[in-house]
């Protein structure tokens, strides 16, 4: 069975911190992705990456920044977390580049 | 940008009642995806639609992409409980990443 595995479920954090969001997959899918999902405006693309080192910008990439060090791990990093990015982050992966995406389960991070 | 719109944003049936969604987009799509994300769940992959004036069916199920592919819509006939969720559409552009609508958040009353 194919897997999306987030490293939290859920997160507080505090304003001015540093965030890190693990994302790991086990179908060996070149593409990786994240997503923030706030009610209404659906899911906004942060980042992707389409290869292990490779990155690219999303939608709203401002005040994020990814990692792809290895094919089946993607980071992403809120260098200095503010109360605007507290959302549900969705990982997902695909084989193909607008192909079935599979999601994990979501971190949903609360910034106070 | 592309930009994908959902409509209704919300919907109340009774059990039994038919549902539709809609997705429109602001330009020419290659593709359509569909997601059902459970309450508390993440979204899970229904369908690709890739053809002008595709229907496609699931069981109570039915898909459609629009002949100009600028809009689809999805069709729940006779409305159970276990179909309670927000459901997405997501237009794919030839070189461009997916991009989601909304979502139109499906509730049932037994």
């Amino acid at each position: 069975d194919v897997k999306v595995t987030q490293s939290s479920r859920y997160l507080v954090k505090r304003t001015g911190e540093k965030v890190f969001l693990e994302c790991v997959q086990d179908m060996d899918h070149e593409n990786m992705f994240w997503y923030r999902q706030d009610p209404g405006l659906g899911l906004r693309l942060i980042y992707f990456s389409y290869d292990v080192k490779m990155k690219e910008k999303g939608d709203i990439p401002e005040g994020y920044s990814v990692s792809r060090e290895k094919k089946e791990r993607f980071s992403l990093i809120l260098e200095s977390a503010s109360t605007n990015q507290t959302s549900m982050y969705l990982c997902a992966s695909s084989p193909d580049f607008t192909g079935e995406l599979f999601f994990g389960e979501g971190s949903r991070l609360t910034v106070l | 940008g592309q930009q994908v719109m959902q409509i209704p944003q919300y919907q109340h049936v009774q059990e039994g009642e038919d549902f539709t969604t809609y997705c429109n987009s602001s330009t020419t799509l290659s593709n359509i995806q569909w997601y059902k994300q459970r309450p508390g769940g993440h979204p899970v992959f229904l369908i690709q639609l890739v053809k002008s004036g595709e229907v496609k069916k699931q069981k109570r199920l039915t898909f459609q992409f629009g002949e100009a592919k600028k809009n689809s819509s999805l069709h729940i006939t006779a409305t159970q409980t276990t179909d309670v969720g927000t459901y997405f559409c997501a237009g794919g552009n030839a070189g461009n990443m997916l991009t989601f609508g909304g979502g139109t958040r499906l509730m049932v009353k037994p």
